[in-house]
């Protein structure tokens, strides 16, 4: 079966800390994104990224960036955590042009910064 | 801009019912995909109907199917002899010619026994 794996289901990190949230994929998918959840406001994209090396901005950017070495993993990086950032990470990947063959996301990253 | 709105932020039927979910977009795209996620409590988002923007023909899924309004730019969704199991948040989502996913706010589906 096809997987999309967060490392962490949950996360405890103090103010100004600097977080790396992991996300690994094992379809050999060549995008992949990071979304926030948060009630109220669905799910907003932060960043995403179509190649190794590549990525872009999404609706959310501020505060965070990204990183992609390898194909497989993707890594979302708050350089200095704010209780503002405390919420849900959800991870996803996909292959192919529009997402006709769907979306495969992870299980989430529940942040809580204090 | 690329909007989507789910203007229930929730619901409650009792098992059995048919309950239908709305959702409206706003895109000047053509041609996209449209999706209905299901998110239980596990967390774990799952897909449960696409549909094709140029397809006239509304998508069925077993007990789910869509009322697919290109003009409305309406996509509902309905589910028809509800179950326990279905109690879960939804989400409509679309991809307005980017790859990326435009997700609306959810519509948080109780169903009682």
């Amino acid at each position: 079966d096809v997987k999309v794996t967060q490392s962490s289901r949950y996360l405890v990190k103090r103010t100004g800390e600097k977080v790396f949230l992991e996300c690994v994929q094992d379809m050999d998918h060549e995008n992949m994104f990071w979304y926030r959840q948060d009630p109220g406001l669905g799910l907003r994209l932060i960043y995403f990224s179509y190649d190794v090396k590549m990525k872009e901005k999404g609706d959310i950017p501020e505060g965070y960036s990204v990183s992609r070495e390898k194909k497989e993993r993707f890594s979302l990086i708050l350089e200095s955590a704010s209780t503002n950032q405390t919420s849900m990470y959800l991870c996803a990947s996909h292959f192919g042009e529009r997402g006709p063959y769907g979306y495969t996301f992870g299980s989430g990253t529940r942040l809580t910064v204090v | 801009a690329q909007t989507v709105t789910q203007s229930q932020p929730e619901m409650s039927v009792q098992e059995a019912e048919t309950v239908t979910l709305s959702c409206t977009y706003d895109t000047s795209e053509n041609n996209y995909y449209l999706f209905w996620y299901k998110q239980p409590p596990s967390r774990q988002m799952i897909l449960v109907i696409r549909q094709e923007a140029y397809k006239q023909q509304n998508a069925t899924e077993n007990r789910f199917s869509v009322n697919f309004q290109k003009a409305a730019k309406s996509f509902s969704l309905k589910i028809s002899d509800s179950q326990l199991g279905d109690t879960a948040m939804y989400f409509c989502a679309f991809t307005p010619g980017a790859q990326k996913l435009v997700f609306g706010q959810g519509t948080r589906l109780t169903i009682n026994p």
